[in-house]
């Protein structure tokens, strides 16, 4: 089991461009979060996907958002990148009945110049 | 509005003496504590629960409501726990996780 994978690991971007990530749950996980760590803070929770649906989000404004596929696989897309959106963008995944146990990805580290 | 503190951002001890990383939360219900470890160049993974009430290479944390504290501790600190720890809470049926801004903890031999 290759655990919770996302792509692409590093991306640069400029201001005002849009970005995607991708993220694939661990096997037999059906809930996807994401979350945003900028420099030397934790992880700051953006939303959570369960059955294709945004089921809990974050103080997070509308240019974030996302979608969950039928496989479970997730992704994060970001609309009109501000440079305060550099980060690293970590997904992580549990199954709905596990007490929110949560397995994290590599995360994606994005740059916005 | 829940949130978690985690005073130290940098912790140093010597080998073999004990190890304390404080944890504070602010939740007006009952919430649901996690320590979470990133050793160097790996991804964020689970070291325990308070639920569980368990031991994870030697570390333990209590939930102390009174104190709104889940402080982790451990007896004798060895150099492979040299990691960056973060407190995270969860509450209820929020299902989402509120993390501390993390304690780099460095064991010096």
């Amino acid at each position: 089991d290759a655990g919770v994978t996302q792509s692409p690991t590093h991306l640069i971007k400029t201001r005002g461009q849009q970005v995607t990530l991708r993220c694939s749950p661990k096997s037999g996980h059906d809930t996807v979060s994401w979350y945003q760590q900028a420099l030397g803070q934790g992880p700051q929770f953006i939303f959570q996907y369960y059955e294709e649906e945004e089921r809990q989000r974050g103080n997070f404004p509308d240019r974030f958002s996302g979608h969950q596929f039928p496989n479970y696989s997730s992704e994060l897309n970001v609309n009109a990148l501000l440079l305060g959106d550099s980060a690293l963008y970590l997904c992580a995944s549990s199954f709905a009945g596990s007490k929110n146990i949560q397995y994290f990805g590599a995360g994606t580290r994005l740059s916005v110049l | 509005a829940q949130r978690v503190t985690q005073p130290e951002k940098l912790l140093s001890v010597f080998k073999g003496a004990p190890v304390e990383l404080k944890c504070n939360y602010s939740y007006s219900g009952s919430p649901e504590l996690f320590w979470y470890v990133q050793y160097s160049r790996q991804r964020l993974q689970l070291l325990l629960r308070h639920i569980s009430r368990e031991s994870i290479k030697g570390f333990t944390a209590d939930l102390n409501k009174g104190e709104t504290s889940f402080h982790l501790k451990k007896p004798f600190a060895q150099e492979e726990d040299s990691a960056m720890y973060y407190c995270a809470l969860n509450s209820g049926s929020a299902r989402q996780l509120t993390f501390g801004s993390g304690t780099q903890l460095t064991v010096l031999p």
